[in-house]
């Protein structure tokens, strides 16, 4: 199975900082990578897909790149509502994996 | 708007079998296959498996691969994940998620359900 290895594994920031969150494949999955947020005690929601897609409804401080191997998430101006876990996602095969998460903490 | 609505909490016994239950809101459940994604208290997300209601094939991630299972119900646009024994290790929240297979449609998961939550104790 492709392994997903993200980094770092927690992070601390401001309200308005921005950040950058990474995610490796241990092979080329092309564009297939998607980014979900997690919050306490609710399901994922879809933020990202095809590695720079912007779901809709996602604000536009959200954006994603890379191919390959290489992916990252950033947030410019991290706003109160953005504090949660983070999580990448391969779907170049049908044996579906994620990286092990990010949680983003409010310094 | 389409919502995955899943059955309520569960507490059992190690070696109780259990069926958890995913509806689709929807008008298009044969259009889209149905994913289980687990959640151990505090770790990440681990996909299981997933199923075509249309035909009902299903696969599963080999870490899960015979101690669960995934079916439909057409008629009523539900989805379930069952286990037939099971163990303290099951302890966790269970999502289901729409997974778009057409072409172009990337394989997203979305929406999800709200999630299961089952406890194994004795």
């Amino acid at each position: 199975d492709i392994q997903m290895t993200q980094s770092p594994s927690s992070l601390s920031a401001s309200v308005g900082d921005r950040v950058t969150i990474t995610c490796r494949a241990s092979q080329s999955i092309s564009n297939y990578l998607t980014w979900y947020q997690q919050k306490p005690g609710k399901a994922p929601k879809l933020l990202i897909y095809a590695a720079s897609s912007l779901q809709s409804g996602v604000p536009s401080r959200f954006s994603g790149s890379g191919s390959g191997m290489d992916f990252s998430l950033t947030i410019s101006g991290l706003q109160p509502e953005d504090f949660a876990t983070y999580y990448c996602q391969q779907s170049y095969t049908t044996r579906y994996t994620f990286g092990q998460g990010t949680k983003l903490e409010i310094k | 708007e389409v919502q995955l609505v899943q059955s309520g909490a569960e507490v059992k016994k190690p070696g109780e079998s259990l069926r958890i239950s995913c509806k689709d809101s929807g008008h298009s459940f044969t259009s889209y296959w149905i994913t289980w994604v687990r959640q151990l208290p505090g770790k990440g997300l681990e996909w299981m498996g997933r199923i075509n209601p249309s035909d009902s094939y299903s696969d599963y991630s080999p870490s899960f691969q015979g101690h669960v299972t995934i079916s439909v119900d057409k008629s009523i646009s539900t989805a379930y994940l069952q286990w037939s024994s099971l163990k303290a290790s099951d302890t966790g929240m269970y999502y289901c998620a729409r997974l778009s297979m057409n072409p172009g449609a990337w394989n997203l998961f979305d929406p999800w359900g709200q999630g299961t939550l089952v406890t194994v104790s004795s």
